[in-house]
């Protein structure tokens, strides 16, 4: 069974610029999820997707973060723009139901300079 | 919200010591608890989960024990490896949503 895709990998930008970071959950995952995890630290949901539609966000600095899951499959988490603060490891994740077992992606590694 | 505690930070044991880790929770309702191990650099993966309705749960040299009355659950290594060392996180799940802790880096020494 194929995994959670993430990409890119790694990122370097400058502060105020901005970045995106795109996943592909695990086939017939209805739930998605991004977390932010900083070094030596626990993963902090950012964002959680049901199908197309969010069912918390409740921690998204929304005034730089945006996400969205377009056609329920595919997402995209979007920084801008960026501060020092957000260097961290963005880790996508989905599970088959909000009650299910999580899966994560590779994460994709950023670093604002 | 729940709120979980993850004890101890790091840990350091020598090859073929067991070890444990303990996470604490709050809200009652929270009712399946998953460890995740974490290699440098690699993504978070599941080693073994257990929901409210059991106490124990056992899979070759890894377990996991659960006190619903005092709110706690415990990851347990025994004959621990080299390959063992890295972060383990625990989660709480309620209401729809996973809660982790801030992880236990754990250092196994040949």
């Amino acid at each position: 069974e194929a995994g959670v895709a993430q990409s890119p990998r790694y990122k370097i930008i400058e502060k105020r610029q901005s970045v995106a970071f795109w996943c592909n959950p695990i086939s017939g995952h209805a739930t998605l999820y991004w977390y932010q995890q900083i070094l030596g630290q626990g993963p902090k949901l950012l964002i959680q997707f049901q199908n197309n539609g969010v069912v918390d966000d409740s921690q998204l600095p929304k005034d730089r973060f945006s996400a969205e899951r377009l056609k329920g499959v595919d997402s995209t988490l979007k920084i801008q723009p960026a501060k020092l603060e957000d260097s961290a490891v963005y880790l996508c994740a989905s599970s088959l139901t909000a009650a299910d077992t999580i899966y994560f992606g590779e994460g994709s590694w950023l670093t604002v300079v | 919200g729940e709120n979980v505690e993850q004890h101890p930070s790091t840990l350091s044991v020598q090859e073929g010591d067991s070890a444990v880790i303990k996470c604490t929770y709050s809200d009652s309702a929270s009712n399946y608890f998953p460890w995740y191990k974490q290699e440098l650099g690699k993504r978070p993966q599941l080693i073994i989960d257990i929901r409210s309705n059991v106490g124990e749960k056992k899979d070759q040299r890894i377990a996991v024990t659960l006190n619903k009355t005092a709110k706690h659950f415990s990851l347990h290594i025994t004959e621990t490896q080299p390959e063992d060392s890295a972060v383990y996180f625990c989660a709480a799940y309620n209401f729809n949503k996973f809660y982790f802790g801030s992880g236990t880096k754990l250092n196994v020494k040949p």
